[in-house]
Order: structure tokens, then C-alpha cells, then sequence
């Protein structure tokens, strides 16, 4: 079975400092990759995804995250972070549109 | 448009007893989940619908729970004689699966069940 790790649970940083939050799975086939977020108090909402291409990807709000097939690593990364930015961070793993494998969640803390 | 929507947001329960929580996906998405989110840990997946197809009930963890899908729209999960390890956020998730597929599901509030 498919399985998603992330190693960060817990992450403090200052606004303007650069972010990289990881995520790896365990799926050697073709998989779909997700970054969620969850903003306090608000629903899960995608953030980016990818599915094929170019491995690197854009989502919302700046972050972008790269899929390295040969790490099985698709981490989520932001240059300059913002007091807005936090909440927890969920990466996910689906196979052709089955259910999302999640990883357990980064909780990111900014500090203004 | 309207988004997934959950109900009760907030559900309170005793141990024994059973709930219901029901879940309105978005209209047209004809796949529709379940996942579970205890307090600290990621989202477990519980079971998945697509159409008139057999529901996907691997995750389910015991036999209290079910699930039931009215066509392609009302869904409700069921948990009989609640625990208390079974106090979570419950998420419901739909996806559209026709057109070119983006496999993107769109979640709604929950539902947080507190069983005491």
C-alpha cells in the first residue's frame, strides 16, 4: 500500500524567511501529487498538484513544489513566507483518482 | 457555486449510541469520499463512491461504520455504538470525473464528532 511521509510536523519561522516543507511517498508506480492546506478555522483547499510534465509546479500564493521521481519527493517550497501563510500543510498521493493517500501534516507557524 | 457541505458541523455524543452525519456534494461529481482526521494525525481515507459502481469500503475500520450514497448526489456515514476513539473531524470530499480528469477533490467543513 501507498504511503506518504512528512518529515517536518512542526515549523516556526519568521516572515520572509524561505520555506520547504517535505513530503515523500512510497509508490513506485504513476501517481498524482497534492499539496493541501488548511488555514485555521477553513476547509481543506488545494493549493497545487501535479500530474505530469514539468515537475515543477506553481500553485496558489507563491508556493511552488518540485517532483524528483527518483526520490519519490515531492516537497513544497515558498521564497518568503508571510504571516498568512500559516496553517497546516497536508501532501497527498492518489492513484489514477482513488482515494487520497495523506501524509500526517506540517503545521507551519509564522511569526509577523 | 455551492461547495461540499456537511452536516451537523458539531455532534456530541455518549458512548454506545449511534450517529449519522451527512454529507451534499458538490452537484455533477459523481465520485464522493470519506475520510477520517483524529486529533493530531493526517487524514485517514474511510470509503470511496464513483457512480452505480460498488463502493470502495476498504478503510472503514470496523463494522460500526457504513455508508450509503443516493444516487450521485446525498451521501450519509453511520457509526453504531460510538467509542470514544472514534471522536474526529469527519471530512467529506467530491470529485467531478468526466472531461479531462484534474483527480482534484474538493472537501467540505466536516463534521467533529465527540463521543463521551
Amino acid at each position: 500500500a501507498q504511503s506518504v511521509s512528512q518529515h517536518n510536523h512542526h515549523v516556526i519561522l519568521s516572515e520572509a524567511a524561505s520555506l520547504e516543507l517535505g513530503c515523500n511517498y512510497s509508490y513506485g508506480g504513476t501517481v498524482n501529487l497534492f499539496w493541501y492546506v488548511q488555514y485555521p478555522g477553513q476547509h481543506l483547499q488545494l493549493l497545487l498538484k501535479y500530474f505530469s510534465g514539468d515537475p515543477l509546479v506553481k500553485g496558489i500564493k507563491g508556493f511552488e513544489a518540485e517532483f524528483i521521481k527518483s526520490k519519490f519527493s515531492f516537497n513544497l517550497r515558498k521564497p518568503s513566507v508571510q504571516w498568512s501563510d500559516t496553517a497546516e500543510y497536508f501532501c497527498a498521493v492518489t492513484l489514477a483518482g482513488n482515494m487520497l493517500t495523506f501524509g500526517g501534516g506540517t503545521r507551519l507557524m509564522v511569526k509577523p | 457555486g455551492a461547495g461540499v457541505s456537511q452536516s451537523p458541523s458539531n455532534k456530541v455524543t455518549e458512548k454506545g449510541k449511534d450517529v449519522e452525519l451527512r454529507c451534499d456534494p458538490i452537484s455533477g461529481h459523481t465520485a464522493l469520499y470519506w475520510y477520517r482526521q483524529r486529533l493530531g494525525q493526517g487524514l485517514e481515507f474511510l470509503i470511496y463512491f464513483q457512480g452505480n459502481s460498488a463502493p470502495d469500503k476498504s478503510g472503514l475500520p470496523s463494522d460500526r461504520f457504513s455508508a450509503e450514497r443516493t444516487g450521485e448526489s446525498v451521501s450519509t456515514l453511520t457509526i453504531q455504538r460510538t467509542q470514544q476513539e472514534d471522536s474526529a473531524v469527519y471530512l467529506c470530499a467530491s470529485r467531478l470525473t468526466s472531461g479531462t480528469p484534474t483527480y482534484e477533490q474538493y472537501f467540505g467543513p466536516g463534521t467533529r464528532l465527540t463521543v463521551t
